[in-house]
């Protein structure tokens, strides 16, 4: 258990919707970063955010979006969704003064 | 840009002989190497880190790694493997400014009784 949790862990849902995803970091962790496991892409990293501010982005599309609120958890929000979303998403966070990522759980999305 | 290739697949292994995965890395600087493993229907488990220092560096569960410069690699290593060792692993590079992890493409292992 690396201490990070994701929710929820499964999602089921229909193309053109929107889901939110969740995550709480490690404690004392300040650093939040969302990637996306796909058969075909593999794990691809989205976005990262620390203590509340966007740090970095990576191949996000423009439908989905994240935030880090106050208390430090993330939400990575997924809109107009295609079949193509379906994958693994995972949370990783980091402390201030290491790189070492740690990861979540994930949560699996599938778009029918 | 950087990148990590894990040239192997697919490896099977019988239980109790020695394991070697590769990955080999393209990063222009000293690079920040990890490898992780996801069991099925888990996530993604850190194994062990190179940041810089001794070049073999040891992991949990009985694993290390070897990182060398003139090679581009980073492989790793278990003397023994367990049948709970069957799993996919990953190799990855942190990118410095982003401190984004770039992956391979994972090596799955399958472990033979």
């Amino acid at each position: 258990d690396s201490g990070v949790t994701q929710t929820p862990k499964h999602l089921i849902t229909a193309t053109g919707q929107r889901v939110t995803l969740r995550c709480s970091p490690r404690s004392g962790d300040l650093s939040v970063y969302w990637y996306q496991q796909s058969l075909d892409q593999g794990l691809q990293f989205l976005i990262q955010y620390y203590n509340g501010e966007e740090r970095a982005k990576g191949n996000i599309l423009e439908r989905f979006s994240a935030q880090q609120f106050p208390d430090l958890h993330s939400e990575l929000n997924l809109s107009s969704l295609e079949l193509g979303d379906s994958a693994l998403y995972f949370c990783a966070s980091s402390p201030p003064t290491t790189d070492t990522q740690y990861f979540g759980p994930g949560t699996r999305l599938t778009v029918l | 840009a950087q990148s990590v290739t894990q040239p192997d697949i697919h490896i099977t292994v019988s239980e109790g002989a020695s394991l070697e995965l590769r990955c080999n890395y393209s990063y222009g600087a000293t690079p920040y190497l990890f490898w992780y493993v996801q069991s099925p229907g888990q996530g993604l488990q850190l194994l062990l880190k190179y940041f810089s220092g001794d070049t073999l560096v040891q992991g949990i569960k009985g694993f290390e790694a070897e990182f060398k410069r003139s090679q581009s690699s980073f492989n790793l290593r278990k003397p023994s493997v367990h049948w709970s060792d069957a799993a996919e692993y990953f190799c990855a590079v942190l990118t410095g400014t982003a401190s984004k992890l770039t992956f391979g493409t994972g090596t799955r292992l399958q472990v033979t009784l």
